[in-house]
């Protein structure tokens, strides 16, 4: 089944402890990206990348880093998180027609 | 820069009534445009999606959407809403590079 994966699905941290969010596709999509949704905000778009080992930032990148060594995978890094990075976060993943194919998403807070 | 504009932050149907949900975008070229849909608690999923050629373009569940340049508009529509529509809704616009912004969404009420 074509899908994509993150994990964990829910997170609690305290601000500081780095983690990791992973993201995973298995549609050998060449682009993938990493939003933020908060209340009355939408979507922000945080990173995304257009192929492997090649990445950029979108619109709220301060706090997260990201790679992509495979083509597949795509994780989002909070260095040390702030609680105003409590949020719900969704990978998704493209191919070159712009069919963005999302993930479940996670919820992360940050104590 | 783009930009993607959804006026309505909530929208109140009755079930059986007919739904328009309007998007506006800014966007210097020809834009590639697309609704997603919301269920609670889940991701998002792509209802349709315009490239070019005929403005009128069909999704799934019964949803259309009409590209008119002139007013810089996409806005979905559904001639008669289910209890299962209600979710929140959100137009995107892409650019070349296939990376799409998002609008702010709109959440549908339905009201049985």
């Amino acid at each position: 089944e074509a899908q994509v994966t993150q994990n964990p699905r829910y997170l609690i941290t305290v601000t500081g402890k780095k983690l990791t969010v992973t993201c995973s596709q298995n549609m050998n999509h060449e682009y993938m990206s990493w939003y933020r949704q908060d209340p009355g905000l939408g979507l922000r778009q945080i990173y995304y990348s257009m192929n492997v080992e090649v990445t950029d930032k979108g619109d709220v990148p301060e706090g997260y880093k990201v790679s992509r060594k495979e083509k597949r995978n795509f994780p989002l890094i909070l260095e040390s998180p702030s609680p105003n990075q409590t949020s719900l976060y969704f990978c998704a993943s493209s191919n070159r027609d712009s069919s963005w194919y999302f993930g479940p998403g996670t919820r992360l807070t940050v104590t | 820069a783009q930009s993607v504009t959804q006026p309505d932050i909530h929208i109140t149907v009755s079930e059986g009534a007919s739904l328009e949900l309007r998007c506006n975008y800014s966007y210097g070229a020809t834009p590639y445009l697309f609704w997603y849909v919301q269920s609670p608690g889940q991701g998002l999923q792509l209802l349709l999606k315009y490239f070019s050629g005929d403005t009128l373009v069909q999704g799934i569940k019964g949803f259309e959407a009409e590209f008119k340049r002139s007013q810089s508009s996409f806005n979905l529509r559904k001639p008669s809403v289910h209890w299962s529509d209600a979710a929140e809704y959100f137009c995107a616009v892409g650019p070349f590079s296939y990376i799409p912004t998002f609008g702010r969404g709109t959440s549908l009420i339905v009201h049985p």
